[in-house]
């Protein structure tokens, strides 16, 4: 199947600070992106939908001020926490669409676990 | 609205055995694809099984098949020969296939224990 890369898997940083984490498809290219969020033992809570060279779409309740999203090119999103609190610690996910239409497949990330101290 | 039910917290699962994992759903949309994701505690989650809302028949993949009752909208996940490696989260999904920006949705969620 289609190959998708998160980086980084895990950071630790400090209160007030912003943390970038990249999402990107290897094998095709993704004109769209997701980006989700995950508390523990609970399911995926969609945060934005990522558009190659057009503003994000943010669902209800996600801060697009905090949460920035760049998608900058056909194979990678970029999920940027800005000035992270400890309550912004979570797993988010990235996904990408593979293909076009009904037919397309979504893949994702492996994950960037996120601890904000 | 669209929503993903799954009933089942947690499964177990004696070694060999077939499981079946429980989703239902609710949509307006005519067109939509229906899919099951497995999440090892790795976090990574991997897609497992799709099934179209105008498929016919039901969707298999190796030890994986989809029971699609369209009337009823459920999508249950059956795995066969249950292996100790299925023991992970496992999620139903659910896309509109013609609107919504391709959006997909999750359920909560079953954490299925394969036990030896």
């Amino acid at each position: 199947g289609a190959v998708v890369s998160q980086h980084p898997s895990r950071v630790i940083c400090k209160s007030g600070t912003s943390v970038k984490i990249e999402c990107r498809s290897l094998d095709f290219q993704a004109t769209t992106m997701f980006w989700y969020r995950q508390f523990p033992k609970q399911s995926l809570m969609l945060m934005a939908t990522s558009n190659e060279g057009s503003k994000a779409t943010y669902e209800q309740g996600v801060e697009k001020d905090k949460f920035l999203i760049n998608h900058a090119s056909l194979t990678l999103s970029t999920l940027t926490v800005t000035s992270a609190h400890p309550e912004d610690s979570s797993f988010y996910i990235c996904s990408a669409l593979e293909g076009t239409g009904g037919g397309s497949t979504l893949f994702f990330g492996e994950g960037s676990r996120l601890t904000v101290l | 609205a669209q929503k993903i039910t799954q009933t089942q917290p947690g499964m177990f699962v004696q070694e060999k055995e077939a499981v079946t994992l429980d989703c239902t759903y609710d949509t307006s949309d005519q067109s939509y694809g229906l899919f099951w994701y497995k999440q090892p505690s790795s976090g990574e989650m991997i897609f497992l099984i799709y099934q179209g809302s105008y498929d016919e028949q039901n969707a298999t993949e190796g030890r994986y098949s989809l029971n699609f009752q369209k009337a009823r909208k459920s999508a249950n996940l059956v795995i066969s020969a249950s292996q100790l490696g299925d023991s992970a989260m496992y999620f139903c999904a659910m896309r509109p296939l013609n609107t919504g920006g391709f959006k997909t949705i999750f359920g909560a969620g079953t954490r299925l224990f394969v036990k030896a």
